[in-house]
């Protein structure tokens, strides 16, 4: 069975920066892109950023391109997220999420989701 | 950026009854078209991927059809369980997109 388990989230002041991080089993990591997904309370869904199973191709959404950045560790099947220059926009809980399809690059479906981890920009 | 419209925003309807759910694609993205499901306080669900492919362990309830710009997901007969918001999402370009949602609620 598919897991993917975020962490890392919290409360954090505009302007500050945190990681979260994804925690995957249950399948063979490096042959899927990973990517992260957003949902602002009471919102829809905004896709965050994507990286390719080698980590060689990174996409990025416009709204955090140049203050998020995404990374992988497939030694450790794990994901993750750097979030500097966080403002109050970035407030959403942040899905993982697997490419359902297993391919070297590309774009793709999302399949499973974990949980999220709700990240909260105050002061 | 391709933006996608669902309608409508909400689709009131009793357990029983046929759903029929909507997104248009401000451009053309073949059936590169994927559907999810979901409930208060849950990850959404794959419902359908590429239009019309029925993902693992979903009912046959559930059917998805459309290519270009214009998609349905239809549900045949609602059960208590389908009661939930519903999200499509392009993958023909980046950025990957998804639509508002629409809630089908309780009538």
């Amino acid at each position: 069975e598919v897991q993917l388990l975020e962490s890392g989230g919290g409360l954090v002041q505009p302007g500050g920066s945190l990681r979260l991080s994804c925690a995957a089993s249950g399948f063979t990591f490096s042959n899927y892109a990973m990517s992260w997904v957003r949902q602002a309370p009471g919102k829809g869904l905004e896709w965050v950023s994507t990286i390719s199973g080698s980590g060689g191709s990174t996409y990025y959404a416009d709204s955090v391109k140049g203050r998020f950045t995404i990374s992988r560790d497939n030694s450790k099947n794990t994901v993750h997220l750097q979030m500097n220059s966080l403002r109050a926009e970035d407030t959403a809980v942040y899905h993982c999420a697997k490419a359902g399809r297993a391919a070297p690059a590309g774009t793709s479906w999302f399949d499973p989701w974990g949980q999220g981890t709700l990240v909260t920009v105050s002061s | 950026e391709i933006v996608l419209t669902q309608s409508p925003a909400t689709l009131s309807l009793s357990p029983g009854e046929r759903a029929t759910l909507s997104c248009r694609a401000s451009q053309s993205i073949s059936s590169y078209l994927a559907w999810y499901q979901q409930t208060p306080g849950q990850a959404p669900r794959l419902l359908i991927y590429d239009a019309s492919n029925r993902a693992t362990g979903i009912p046959a309830r559930f059917s998805g059809s459309g290519s270009g710009t214009d998609f349905t997901l239809t549900i045949s007969s609602l059960e208590p369980e389908d009661f939930a918001v519903y999200y499509c999402q392009q993958r023909s370009n980046w950025p990957l997109t998804f639509g508002g949602g629409t809630k089908v609620e309780i009538k």
